[in-house]
């Protein structure tokens, strides 16, 4: 079965800084990942997805990712944290139907 | 505007009620999900609907019923089975339920009891 894990869960950066956070996948096939964004009390917002291709992904916001099938990652970056990224994100594995698994998610958040 | 509309946004329960949480979208989706996501946790599936008149248990389905009459329709009753159901609801529809296809969500329910 397939699984995610997201082993930091909590980050803190200062604006300006450089972002990663990183995602680990387990699944036997190609797999179709997922980056999305929850702001509190909001519902989850895509920022990218990977198919195939390109392991370089740009989504929303600034945001990128990098497939990396050797390592089984899906680590989600960006060069400039704003103060508004402070948010929740979450990588899944898009396995259709209910085998659309999240990962238990980062915290983000942005010291002025 | 497309998407997926969930009301409402708060609803609190008595103790041995049970509660209905709507979910409609025009996304002209077959499939629709319903996830719960306890404070500073993840998602976990209640219920998933790939098209109408059909759903599956999800992991977390015992406290909770579904229907699917309608394609834009899928509300979630959160029975008195359901011993600790204050959490946050998200409902989601996709395309169909083919793999890859990206997950839409909507704004979310929260319950409370009370």
């Amino acid at each position: 079965a397939q699984s995610v894990t997201q082993p930091d869960i909590h980050i803190t950066v200062s604006e300006g800084a450089s972002l990663e956070l990183r995602c680990n996948y387990s699944y036997g096939a190609t797999p179709y990942l997922f980056w999305y964004v929850q702001s509190p009390g909001q519902g989850l917002q895509l920022l990218l997805k990977y198919f195939s291709g390109d392991t370089l992904v740009q989504g929303i916001k600034g945001f990128e990712a990098e497939f990396k099938r050797s390592q089984s990652s899906f680590n989600l970056r960006k060069p400039s944290v704003h103060w508004s990224d402070a948010a929740e994100y979450f990588c899944a594995v898009g396995a259709g139907g209910q085998n659309f698994v999240f990962g238990p998610g980062t915290r983000l958040s942005v010291l002025p | 505007d497309g998407g997926i509309t969930q009301s409402p946004k708060y609803l609190f329960r008595k103790e041995g009620q049970n509660v209905t949480l709507s979910c409609e979208q025009n996304l002209n989706h077959d499939a629709m999900y319903w996830y719960r996501q306890d404070p500073g946790q993840g998602l976990r599936l209640i219920y998933y609907s790939q098209i109408v008149n059909d759903f599956q248990k999800g992991d977390i389905a015992e406290g909770y019923s579904v229907s699917r009459e309608k394609k834009e329709s899928f509300p979630l009753t959160v029975t008195s089975a359901q011993k600790n159901p204050t959490a946050f609801y998200l409902c989601a529809s996709s395309i169909d339920g083919a793999a890859g296809n990206t997950i839409y969500f909507g704004e979310g329910s929260w319950l409370t009891v009370v």
